[in-house]
């Protein structure tokens, strides 16, 4: 079956320690994989997307980074956590037809 | 950029009413989507409709598009306590990105 793994699912990390998250799927190849961000009570802001391995696309400038070191791993990570990385995390896979995006469980991420 | 605005932000409703929310969306589509989140989880898709289409059901949901008027309106019917929840919409383009708008908190008060 398909599935969308991510973790951990919460984190509480100082200002300035690095940050790494993880999302895997399973099921299919060479997904479409995708790294959005939710402030408190708002919308998703789309950080990062990927068609392939290595290949990775930046929505806005920003403290964070990703990787796609395999097909179906696609990983956030930052150098040095800002207060304003706080926020909660998804990521998400589009399966195509009529079934849209399937999301992760998301990590909250709290910087302190 | 915000692709997707919804309206209203928020919404209270008694257990049995009809729940309507709308979208707004600024350029042209090929697909608009509706999710719906819980508290503190990820999203769970709810119904894709395709530029071409202007009605979409799937149990006591219903979808309207309008392109003309760039909107979309998404209608569940008879509600329930567990319908409590915010609800997205997405926007594609033709690319490989979906933009969600801002979201409406709906409650469901039984």
């Amino acid at each position: 079956s398909q599935t969308i793994h991510q973790w951990p699912a919460t984190l509480v990390q100082p200002v300035g320690s690095p940050l790494s998250l993880e999302c895997t799927v399973e099921g299919t190849s060479n997904p479409n994989l995708y790294w959005y961000r939710q402030a408190a009570g708002r919308g998703l802001q789309l950080l990062f997307y990927s068609v392939g391995i290595g290949q990775i696309s930046s929505e806005v400038p920003q403290n964070l980074s990703a990787s796609r070191p395999q097909d179906r791993q696609f990983i956030l990570s930052s150098k040095k956590l800002l207060l304003s990385d706080s926020g909660f995390y998804l990521c998400a896979w589009p399966r195509g037809g009529n079934y849209g995006y399937t999301f992760g469980s998301g990590t909250r991420l709290t910087v302190v | 950029s915000q692709q997707g605005e919804e309206d209203p932000q928020a919404l209270s409703i008694q257990e049995g009413e009809n729940a309507t929310m709308n979208c707004s969306y600024k350029t042209s589509i090929n697909n608009l989507q509706w999710y719906r989140q819980n508290s503190g989880r990820g999203l769970v898709h709810l119904i894709l409709i395709r530029s071409n289409e202007r009605e979409k059901h799937s149990g006591r949901l219903r979808v309207t598009l309008d392109t003309s008027k760039k909107s979309s309106s998404l209608l569940i019917t008879a509600s329930r306590a567990a319908d409590t929840a915010s609800y997205f919409c997405a926007t594609s383009s033709g690319t490989y990105k979906y933009i969600f708008g801002t979201g409406t908190r709906l409650k469901v008060l039984a």
